[in-house]
């Protein structure tokens, strides 16, 4: 099975920067994807690593060590519109009919304050 | 471009009631799943499918069933629902080739079995 751990919940102030991170245990490893969701909203996808080494998309990064089964996120800038949850999810092959799929660890709550 | 709909948007359901919750993606995204999400677990894989015309049990199978008929519905069944199957399902779809293909969430249905 898998067994992914971040943290329940992290407050930061507004322009700083926050290190979400997460943790994983899993065979078939395919891949690991960071999702946001605002509260009575649909996850929505931030970024992908399958690779060792960090991801930059705008103020958002994600890095990921394979050989550790570690990831985190970066948010630099922040915004309160960043107030949300954050998923870790670990993709895996499906060992029986193919395909992957995604476990997804219980999500960090992220608070911004002024 | 309408991406994944989900329908009823919410419902309360008497126990022992049978429930069909529908989604439809307009993507042509060959990969589709059904999701339920609860305080504290996450969100949890219920079924799957990789492909029109097969499908696949997740981590939480038990009390619904699925179908694929064509590629773009995909419906969640409860037979007989049960208090225990109240949550927000979310519905979500990917391509089955490239690096990333990472998932698309629809809005969610909010299901309470009373």
């Amino acid at each position: 099975g898998q067994n992914i751990d971040q943290p329940t919940e992290m407050t930061a102030t507004e322009g700083a920067i926050v290190q979400i991170n997460c943790t994983y245990q899993t065979s078939g490893f395919n891949g690991l994807f960071w999702y946001q969701q605002h509260a009575g909203e649909a996850p929505t996808f931030l970024s992908y690593n399958v690779l060792d080494g960090l991801e930059e998309k705008g103020r958002f990064s994600s890095f990921l060590s394979r050989s550790k089964g570690y990831s985190y996120l970066l948010l630099k800038e922040l915004q309160m519109k960043d107030s949300a949850s954050y998923l870790c999810a670990v993709r895996v092959h499906i060992l029986t009919g193919g395909g992957n799929k995604l476990t997804f660890g219980t999500g960090t709550q992220l608070k911004v304050e002024l | 471009i309408a991406g994944i709909t989900q329908a009823p948007t919410s419902q309360i359901l008497a126990a022992g009631r049978r429930m069909t919750l529908r989604c439809t993606q307009d993507m042509r995204h060959n990969a589709m799943y059904w999701y339920r999400q609860d305080l504290g677990l996450g969100l949890r894989l219920i079924h799957y499918s990789n492909t029109a015309g097969t499908t696949g049990k997740g981590e939480v199978p038990d009390g619904y069933s699925v179908s694929r008929a064509n590629t773009d519905d995909f419906p969640l069944t409860l037979a007989s629902a049960v208090p225990s199957q109240t949550s927000v399902y979310f519905c979500a779809s990917s391509e089955t080739s490239g690096s990333e293909y990472e998932q698309f969430f629809g809005p969610g249905t909010r299901l309470t079995v009373l």
